[in-house]
């Protein structure tokens, strides 16, 4: 149980476009989900805290224009990383109900 | 503000052996949640095993098990046994119940080697 999914798993993009990340949680119903972001041989950093039907909360230093996220059902978390650049590069996870997600690892060109 | 100390960079171990992986951590709550991550080359994160801070009994889960010292600030993974499968980062993280939530607040991580 508490099975935690991604979508994409990676995903490469030219630099000032949008980038999607899904964050599902598949037999549980979760009405906070959070976002880490990992950089090569470093540890998880949170990003934010996503809230079912309230705004996020952002940890200091995160900008939240930058990285857009919406809880839109007790399933669902989506992580937008607007106009990307290449410093955006880096591996994404979601974390809900004490379990993460397989990550997504975003490549902006 | 809680802080998650990992002194060990790199840890070897051969395998069959024993290995303990140390975590310091600071904070000024009395009731906490410690836990040890396991992050393969895949970079899943895996769940290895969790000590609630108001039990004194050690936890353990088959090869492993920890040694939480309350007082110190101590939560050091032992792992018995070890097989080439337990080759990967080890992250000690302490979650915390913050703005209506909980959160976790990681280490900067071990990375184990299992020598054939």
């Amino acid at each position: 149980g508490a099975v935690v999914s991604q979508h994409p798993s990676w995903v490469i993009c030219k630099s000032g476009t949008s980038v999607k990340i899904e964050c599902r949680s598949l037999d549980f119903q979760a009405t906070t989900m959070f976002w880490y972001r990992q950089f090569p041989k470093q540890s998880l950093m949170l990003m934010a805290t996503s809230n079912e039907g309230s705004k996020a909360t952002y940890e200091q230093g995160v900008e939240k224009d930058k990285f857009l996220i919406n809880h839109a059902s007790l399933t669902l978390s989506t992580l937008t990383v607007t106009s990307a650049h290449p410093e955006d590069s880096s591996f994404y996870i979601c974390s809900a109900g004490g379990r993460f997600g397989p990550g997504t690892r975003l490549t902006v060109l | 503000a809680q802080t998650v100390t990992q002194s060990q960079p790199e840890m070897s171990v051969q395998e069959a052996e024993t290995v303990t992986l140390s975590c310091t951590y600071d904070t000024s709550e009395s009731d906490y949640y410690l836990f040890w991550y396991k992050q393969p080359p895949s970079r899943q994160m895996i769940l290895v095993i969790r000590q609630e801070a108001y039990k004194q009994q050690n936890a353990t889960e088959n090869r492993f098990s920890v040694n939480f010292q309350k007082a110190a600030k101590s939560f050091s993974l032992k792992i018995s046994d070890s097989q080439l499968g337990d080759a990967a980062m080890y992250f000690c993280a302490y979650r915390r119940w913050g703005s209506g939530t909980y959160k976790y607040i990681f280490g900067t991580g071990t990375r184990l080697k299992v020598l054939a």
